[in-house]
């Protein structure tokens, strides 16, 4: 049973065309949802770090969520350069930790 | 600070060879990690260390040791490599066992 599912896979948009991608997980006792940004060939470079479901970060033209049940990770007017993929985790136990398989974004200028 | 260091970036192993992942940071972390990361598997936790002196196993440990030498330094080591371990591997790092990791650049390993 996945903990942690991502969607979409894969999203491609135009330059200046807002969304927002999914994480939902099905873990209970959460101690933290991170959202990462991972470039082809490179390690993950995190974003944001959520403790509680109404806790909202922002950094730039994105913006994170976090519910009970899942998170979003909004995308204001994306740039060519904002195109990654993007992962989301979260952590339960001091030693649990899973991550998604990620959304591939793709932003056209 | 170069923050979290892995050597070697490629490697290429036969089948039943061994070899060991070294990984170091300079952040002053107490925790640190090794996972894999297969096509549409996402990341997955092999073993990690909470402190100094400490290792646990993750969710897919078999096949692998670790080694936490110091508070910088955690290596992974493969004793016989399978084909099935052909990967990339990562090494991150956290200043506690609860909140965000830091990464490293990655290992690809290859097992022909």
């Amino acid at each position: 049973e996945d903990q942690v599912t991502q969607s979409p896979e894969a999203l491609r948009l135009q330059e200046g065309e807002s969304s927002s991608l999914n994480c939902s997980y099905t873990v209970s006792g959460l101690r933290g949802l991170f959202w990462y940004r991972q470039d082809p060939g490179k390690g993950p470079e995190f974003l944001f770090t959520l403790y509680s479901a109404g806790e909202e970060k922002e950094k730039e033209r994105l913006k994170a969520t976090l519910t009970k049940k899942e998170s979003f990770l909004h995308i204001t007017a994306p740039k060519p350069e904002d195109s990654a993929t993007y992962l989301c985790a979260v952590q339960y136990n001091f030693n649990k930790f899973y991550f998604g398989s990620g959304t591939k974004l793709n932003v056209k200028p | 600070n170069a923050g979290v260091t892995q050597t070697p970036k490629f490697q290429v192993l036969k089948t039943g060879q061994s070899m060991t992942l070294q990984c170091a940071q300079d952040m002053n972390h107490n925790s640190m990690y090794w996972y894999r990361q297969d096509p549409g598997m996402g990341l997955r936790l092999i073993y990690y260390s909470a402190s100094e002196g400490t290792t646990d196993k993750g969710e897919v440990p078999n096949g692998y040791n670790v080694s936490r030498l110091n508070k910088r330094e955690f290596s992974l080591r493969l004793e016989s490599a399978a084909p099935s371990q052909t990967s990339v591997y990562f090494c991150a790092s956290s200043e506690d066992r609860v909140g965000e990791q830091y990464f490293g650049p990655g290992t690809r390993l290859t097992v022909t």
